[in-house]
């Protein structure tokens, strides 16, 4: 079967630096994207990683081990509004989206 | 900019009541869909549409239906709204079934059945 898992719930402190693991089982693997969701609010996207390696934009980073079915989102310089749910989705040989249930980030100052 | 519309953030329906969620891009994209997402349970695909009136289930596709005769829009059906029909609707639009196929997504509908 399909299955993604990822931390249900991670505390951090603002300017720190933070690390969001998942892990991933999927029919074929196609790449792996990771979403912002703020509570409320529809998710948006952060980042995609199709090749092994690290994917670098701004404060957020993305790796991605293909062989080890491992995904993990950085998370630098911590600020209240990264407060929010992240979604690993990786995406199967279908092309579909399979949605891990998020890791709620809770920001304290 | 890219953008997907849904036609209610927030909805309250009884039991039975037949409900339309109504989502709308703008972006010419041909791959459409059609989630819920319940606390601790992710988002959890009801069904998608990769053209015009073709449409394929999802995970969860019982209690529901879609259509889509135009190509931007996307609509979901609840033929005899359930109490457990209570969730968060999020709609999603695609380029297509290629790499980086990045997901857009709508503001979502708060949809509560009592």
């Amino acid at each position: 079967g399909q299955n993604i898992d990822q931390p249900t719930e991670m505390t951090a402190t603002e300017g720190a630096i933070v690390q969001i693991n998942c892990t991933y089982q999927t029919s074929g693997f196609n790449g792996l994207f990771w979403y912002q969701q703020h509570a409320g609010e529809a998710p948006t996207f952060l980042s995609y990683n199709v090749l092994d390696g690290l994917e670098e934009k701004g404060r957020f980073s993305s790796f991605l081990s293909r062989s080890k079915g491992y995904s993990y989102l950085l998370l630098k310089e911590l600020q209240m509004k990264d407060s929010a749910s992240y979604l690993c989705a990786p995406m199967d040989s279908n092309y579909q989206l399979i949605w891990g249930a998020g890791t709620k980030l809770i920001i304290k100052p | 900019d890219v953008k997907v519309t849904q036609s209610s953030r927030y909805l309250v329906k009884r039991t039975g009541e037949k409900v339309f969620l109504e989502c709308v891009q703008d972006m010419d994209h041909e791959n459409m869909f059609w989630y819920r997402q319940d606390p601790g349970l992710g988002l959890r695909l009801i069904y998608f549409s990769y053209d015009v009136k073709m449409k394929e289930k999802g995970d969860i596709p019982e209690g529901y239906s879609v259509s889509r005769e135009k190509k931007e829009r996307f609509s979901l059906i609840l033929e005899s709204a359930s109490t457990n029909q209570t969730s968060m609707y999020l709609c999603a639009s695609s380029p297509g079934t290629t790499d980086h196929n990045e997901q857009f997504f709508g503001p979502g509908t708060r949809l509560t059945v009592l």
